[in-house]
């Protein structure tokens, strides 16, 4: 079993949709990466967290520590946001282990 | 403020040959991981430099190796590649540890 799972794998939504997607892990952690990834290969770093909420733009994180549980949620989602999103949580020292990733499309 | 950023983007590489890839970490960041992701096996931690020293290796065989220089500009070396060694491969800078992740555009690989 995966030590990060999300959910779901695949999500298809019309332009204005709120999305949610889901992180679970299993081990204790310091902190939760939310990435972008985009085609064409590159990540882009959206959220790194350890307790609470944070938001940038239309863009907002949560995790329940107690629950070992992260939300991403996209406010007024737009095709540009089409992408793979991808949690991925502190193992020891720097070492990432990842979710397998939910590749988002936003139809206009 | 300039990016990560790996060198070559693209490289084709025949069975049984090496390759050396680059990384060069953003200015002040120390740690430069390196990540393999593979359609099949998804994003997978190679290893991680810390001040030119390895602080953390992932499961990948002993024909995966990397360095870090003074000035933090880290290589990854692939000896004898498999096909299944196609990928791509990205690398990560931060300051240190507890920080966030810059990560680079990423090289794909190509074995044939």
């Amino acid at each position: 079993k995966n030590e990060v799972e999300q959910s779901p794998q695949n999500l298809t939504a019309q332009e204005g949709e709120f999305i949610t997607i889901n992180c679970s892990y299993s081990v204790g952690i310091s902190a939760l990466h939310w990435l972008q990834q985009h085609p064409g290969g590159g990540i882009v770093s959206l959220f790194m967290l350890s307790s609470g909420k944070k938001k940038h733009g239309r863009l907002i994180a949560t995790i329940n520590i107690q629950e070992k549980h992260s939300s991403l949620h996209i406010t007024a989602s737009h095709p540009r946001d089409s992408a793979v999103y991808i949690c991925a949580s502190p193992q020891g020292a720097q070492k990432l282990v990842f979710g397998q990733g939910t590749r988002l499309t936003i139809n206009p | 403020k300039a990016g990560v950023t790996q060198t070559p983007r693209y490289l084709i590489k025949t069975r049984g040959q090496q390759v050396t890839l680059s990384c060069s970490p953003i200015s002040g960041h120390r740690s430069v991981s390196w990540y393999q992701q593979t359609p099949g096996q998804g994003l997978q931690f190679l290893f991680e430099y810390f001040s030119e020293t390895q602080r953390n290796k992932g499961n990948f065989p002993g024909r995966f190796s990397g360095r870090q220089f003074s000035n933090s500009r880290s290589e990854m070396n692939v000896s004898t590649l498999e096909l299944g060694d196609s990928a791509l491969y990205l690398c990560a800078s931060s300051p240190d540890r507890d920080y966030g992740y810059t990560f680079g555009s990423g090289t794909r690989l190509t074995v044939v």
